[in-house]
């Protein structure tokens, strides 16, 4: 069985701050995992994605997510928040290994950026 | 590109009625993925369709149903609709182990 966790469910920071989201991931297998975005009443937006190579990897918007295997971790990152960032982020795990390729997600963490 | 497009965007429905929702994948792409996502949740994974036939299924009951057209769009049958069967429906799809891209949703209201 896979699984997600996001352990906090709310993120605020400053504009112009860094900004981190926590993900901790279980798989019984390699993991793919991903981050997506959700504006208010919008479908999931995805954002990057690690599946082999470097630890770090660069996504959309200036978002980039660091992968740590032996802390199981994915947390996502931008350097310097905007108020647009403000929005509810999804960590999702896919197992390598597994036919097919479901994901499986966090419940989610609310990023609010204040001016 | 359209990208993934789902329809209907909002409907209402009573319990125990039949609903069916829509959904066109992205040009290229061929496997279809149905989530459900629960005010203040993370999506939840129904099943996932590929070459026609349902490939995946999560923790759903048999209520739960869908369909995959030769054209690669694809339908998800809810029977006997629960008040807890209110949510957003999200449809993705994908091309072998590419990202998901997903649709806007439906929101389905069960009164």
């Amino acid at each position: 069985a896979q699984s997600v966790a996001q352990p906090e469910d709310q993120v605020n920071v400053a504009e112009g701050n860094p900004l981190t989201v926590k993900c901790t991931y279980s798989v019984s297998g390699n993991p793919y995992l991903f981050w997506y975005v959700q504006y208010p009443n919008r479908g999931l937006q995805f954002l990057l994605k690690y599946i082999t190579g470097d630890n770090l990897v660069k996504g959309s918007y200036g978002f980039e997510a660091e992968f740590n295997k032996s802390q199981t971790s994915f947390h996502l990152k931008k350097p310097s928040a905007l108020v647009s960032d403000s929005a509810l982020y999804f960590c999702a795990v896919r197992d390598m290994g597994a036919a097919g390729n479901k994901l499986t997600f966090g419940g989610g963490t609310r990023v609010l950026v204040k001016p | 590109d359209a990208g993934v497009t789902q329809s209907p965007t909002h409907l209402i429905k009573t319990r125990g009625q039949q609903v069916t929702l829509r959904c066109s994948p992205k040009s290229g792409h061929d496997t279809v993925s149905w989530y459900q996502q629960a005010l203040g949740q993370g999506p939840q994974f129904i099943f996932q369709y590929y070459e026609e036939e349902e490939r995946q299924r999560g923790n759903f009951p048999d209520r739960f149903s869908g369909h995959q057209f030769p054209n690669y769009s694809s339908e998800l049958n809810v029977n006997a609709l629960l008040l807890g069967d209110s949510a957003l429906y999200l449809c993705a799809s994908s091309f072998a182990n590419t990202e998901a891209f997903f649709g806007q949703g439906t929101r389905l209201t069960v009164v």
